[in-house]
């Protein structure tokens, strides 16, 4: 099945800084690699994805950078602000038998804008 | 966008109450559901899966007798945990997902449940 790391586990940044998460994905068949935000108590929230048929994708100071022939993806998060805080996972879609498909998440990047 | 509402938010109970939790997408048809469970600091980890009108799937180790999923419509997906007990004190998380691969996920708040 596919596996997906994900790093850094923490991530402290000054506010106004760049922020990176990285994920790699094991399946090559997996096209589609989503980012979700967790706010303490709350579920995740889709805030970008990405499909295999482009290489980059931006929305606002959101971006997400995939490299299928490396199976890595990125998470760029730029000019960042304290609401930024959060727990971010990336997750890949693979194909787990039966005729489904399920996201397999990384294991979560706690990121901390330090004001 | 896509709203998925979860409720309750938060169950405290005693042990051996069954607790049952909704899952309602708002705004669209969730062909698709997925239940995951949350354990502090942790990777949301699949339960089960589960397509309108028909029985769920659930992964490996998950007792289906335990954790019993309804999907009767689409828009309404319930989880009862059946004999609770203090060890199945967790944040339980739904999701749901339109018809085709090429529709993105999207989540409810979470319920977080604890069993005295």
């Amino acid at each position: 099945g596919e596996n997906v790391e994900q790093h850094p586990s923490t991530l402290s940044v000054q506010e106004g800084d760049s922020a990176v998460i990285k994920c790699t994905y094991s399946d090559s068949a997996s096209n589609y690699f989503p980012w979700y935000k967790q706010e303490l108590g709350k579920g995740p929230q889709l805030i970008i994805d990405i499909r295999s048929n482009v290489g980059e994708k931006k929305d606002q100071r959101i971006a997400v950078t995939l490299n299928k022939t490396a199976k890595h993806f990125s998470l760029h998060i730029t000019e960042t602000q304290p609401e930024d805080s959060a727990v971010y996972f990336c997750a890949a879609l693979a194909y787990s038998g039966a005729g489904s498909y399920q996201l397999t998440f990384g294991k979560g990047t706690k990121l901390s804008v330090i004001p | 966008g896509a709203v998925v509402s979860q409720h309750p938010s938060w169950v405290i109970c005693k042990s051996g109450t069954s607790v049952k939790i909704e899952c309602r997408s708002l705004d669209f048809q969730a062909t698709t559901m997925f239940w995951y469970r949350q354990f502090p600091k942790q990777s949301l980890m699949l339960m089960a899966t589960s397509n309108e009108g028909s029985k769920a799937t659930y992964e490996q180790g998950v007792e289906k007798d335990k954790f019993l999923i309804n999907h009767a419509s689409l828009t309404l997906s319930t989880l009862t945990v059946t004999s609770a007990h203090p060890e199945d004190s967790s944040f339980y998380i739904c999701s749901a997902r339109e018809a085709g691969l090429d529709q993105p996920q999207h989540f409810g708040d979470g319920t977080r449940l604890s069993i005295l």
